[in-house]
Formats: C-alpha cells, structure tokens, sequence
C-alpha cells in the first residue's frame, strides 16, 4: 500500500529565512504528486503538483517542489518566507489508475517575525 | 472554493442523533470525497463517488453512509453520531483519477457531537 510521510509536524521559522518542508512516499510505481496549503479555517488549496516531465516544480506564491524518484521524495521548498506563509501543508500521492489521493499528515509552518 | 459548497459549516449535535452534511458543486466533476480531518492525523477519506449512485468506502467509512443521486450533490450521514466523530470535514471534487485527481476542497463543516 502506498503511504505518506511528512517528517516534520511543525516548523517554526523566522520570516525571511528559507525553509524546506520534507515528503516521502513509499511505491514502486509511477506517482502522481501534490502540495497543499491551508490557511486557519479554510479548506485545502492546491500549491503545486508533478505529474510529467521537468522534476523542478514551480507552485503558487513562490513555492517550488522537487520530485527524487530514487530518494521517492517531494519537498517544498521556499526560499524566504513571510508572515502570510503561516499555514499547515499537506503532501499527496496518487498511483494512478483508480485509486484515491493519500494524504500525509501535515506540517505546521510557522513564520516567526 | 472552486465552486463547492458545504452546509451547514458548523453544526452541534448530541450522541445517538443523525446528522446529514451536504457538498454542493458547480463543476460537474465526475468525482466527488468526503474526508474527515483531526489534529495528528491530516486527512483521511471516509467515502468517495465516480458517479452518480456510484460509491465506494474509504479508509475510515464505519459509522458512515452517503448517497450521490445527483451529480452536483453528495451527501455524507452520520447514522448515530458519536463523539468520536467530533471532528472538521471536507468535500473535495476532481475530474477524474490519475494525472486528472486534481482535487479541489469545500470550505469544510465543523461538527461536534456532545
């Protein structure tokens, strides 16, 4: 069974400091692979994803992901960070065909001024 | 929100009761989830749909049933609800499977079940 793991629950930051949120996932086959964000109180919002091709994914609001086939790894990655970054991101792995999104179980960000 | 709406987005209930939640979407995606979310866990499915009238369970469906008899409408019911099932849940939508399993999230529902 495939699974996700985000091995960080919280990371705290100071603002304009760079930070990399860490995902690895577990499947010996072609994954198709997301970030989320959320905000407090609001729903999920997709930040990026890697479905084909380049493995440096550029997302929304200056994140980027890179996808590591051989380390099966997928971490966001930012290079300074604001206040307004402060939010819980979400890793997710779908193998394809017709099986469900696999979330992990979130990391914390917090942006410390 | 992509065109999902959750009703109500806050309810409070008492053990033993029925509680119905409805995803509401404008998309008219084929795909249609409900997910559960609690601290130290993330996201977990509790169902999803292909279709209408197609369904099927996700990792943590007992105690729960749900009904697409529309394509626009997915409803989640909690039997008898407990207080285990205190908790923030989600609709999400997507296209389909695959590369197209891009899902987008309702603004969510709050429940507490007392």
């Amino acid at each position: 069974a495939q699974s996700v793991t985000q091995l960080d629950s919280q990371v705290p930051v100071f603002e304009e400091a760079p930070v990399e949120l860490r995902c690895n996932y577990s499947s010996s086959v072609s994954v198709y692979l997301f970030w989320y964000v959320q905000y407090p109180n609001q729903g999920l919002q997709l930040l990026l994803k890697y479905l084909s091709g380049s493995t440096l994914v550029k997302g929304i609001n200056g994140f980027e992901a890179e996808f590591n086939k051989s380390q099966t790894s997928f971490h966001l990655r930012k290079p300074s960070v604001h206040i307004s970054d402060t939010a819980e991101y979400f890793c997710a792995v779908n193998l394809g065909g017709n099986t469900p999104l696999v979330f992990g179980k979130g990391t914390r960000l917090s942006v410390i001024a | 929100d992509a065109g999902i709406t959750q009703s109500p987005r806050h309810k409070v209930t008492e053990t033993g009761t029925p509680v119905t939640l409805r995803c509401h979407q404008t998309e008219n995606h084929r795909y249609m989830y409900w997910y559960r979310q609690d601290p130290g866990h993330g996201l977990r499915l509790i169902h999803y749909s292909y279709g209408v009238k197609d369904t099927d369970k996700g990792e943590v469906s007992d105690g729960y049933s749900v009904s697409r008899s529309k394509t626009e409408d997915f409803l989640l019911t909690l039997e008898s609800a407990t207080s285990s099932q205190t908790s923030v849940y989600f609709c999400a939508i997507s296209e389909g499977q695959g590369a197209k399993n891009i899902q987008y999230f309702g603004a969510g529902t709050r429940l507490s079940v007392l």
